[in-house]
């Protein structure tokens, strides 16, 4: 099993619509959750993150978090054809080893597709 | 703010060649990472440095694999000898240690022949 698993897409969405992305992790221990995009051939770029269960709403986006289920999501509302490209899972694991202060290794999904067509 | 400088952004080379790869990281981020991102494997993880000390290596492919931090502001990742099966984009990114996201530099493409 992998540690962060999303569902590689593509996603095919309609301009104005709601994208949904899904995104589960295996280690328990988890804190901190991340979600980044990455345009084709660039780098990733942070979009949002969360600590706690709950909802937290940027903007257009809004990131899902259930620890319980081990599991997080993006809400992206009134999609647009900029919005199309790959949007990376990414979950924070503790390491004892690291020292104090937080969280030292982030392990990512293979990140989900996402196509707007207008 | 400059960001994460990473250099050479492209690298062509051939089988059996070393090749080294440089990262500069944001100022004051204490935590260091490199990642490798292939179509197959998405972004994998290769080691990370706190403080200038390695953490963590087990996603270092093998010993033709190293990398170092010799301070606050600069790391190498070497492989020597270079295979064909090491061309990916290669990813460095800082962060502070109190858990804050990740700043990814803009990548070193490498391509082995």
């Amino acid at each position: 099993q992998k540690e962060v698993e999303q569902n590689s897409g593509p996603l095919s969405v309609p301009e104005g619509a709601i994208a949904s992305l899904n995104c589960t992790y295996s280690d328990r221990g988890s804190q901190s959750f991340f979600w980044y995009r990455q345009y084709s051939g660039k780098s990733p770029e942070l979009i949002m993150f969360i600590y706690s269960n709950g909802d937290k709403e940027d903007g257009r986006f809004t990131a899902q978090l259930n620890k319980a289920s081990q599991y997080v999501s993006l809400l992206i509302r009134d999609s647009q054809p900029s919005d199309s490209a790959t949007y990376l899972c990414a979950v924070a694991q503790g390491d004892a080893r690291g020292g104090s202060g937080g969280y030292n290794k982030l392990i990512f999904g293979a990140g989900t597709r996402l196509a707007v067509h207008p | 703010d400059a960001g994460v400088i990473q250099s050479p952004r492209h690298e062509v080379t051939e089988m059996g060649q070393e090749v080294t790869l440089r990262c500069k990281p944001i100022s004051g981020h204490n935590s260091l990472f490199w990642y490798r991102q292939t179509m197959m494997r998405g972004l994998e993880l290769l080691i990370y440095f706190n403080n200038n000390v390695p953490i963590d290596d087990s996603g270092m492919p093998e010993d033709r694999f190293s990398a170092k931090m010799p301070n606050a502001s600069f790391s190498t990742l070497k492989i020597q000898p270079s295979e064909p099966r090491d061309s990916a984009v290669y990813f460095c990114a800082s962060s502070t240690l109190a858990g804050s996201p990740l700043h990814f530099g803009n990548g070193t493409r490498l391509t082995v022949t």
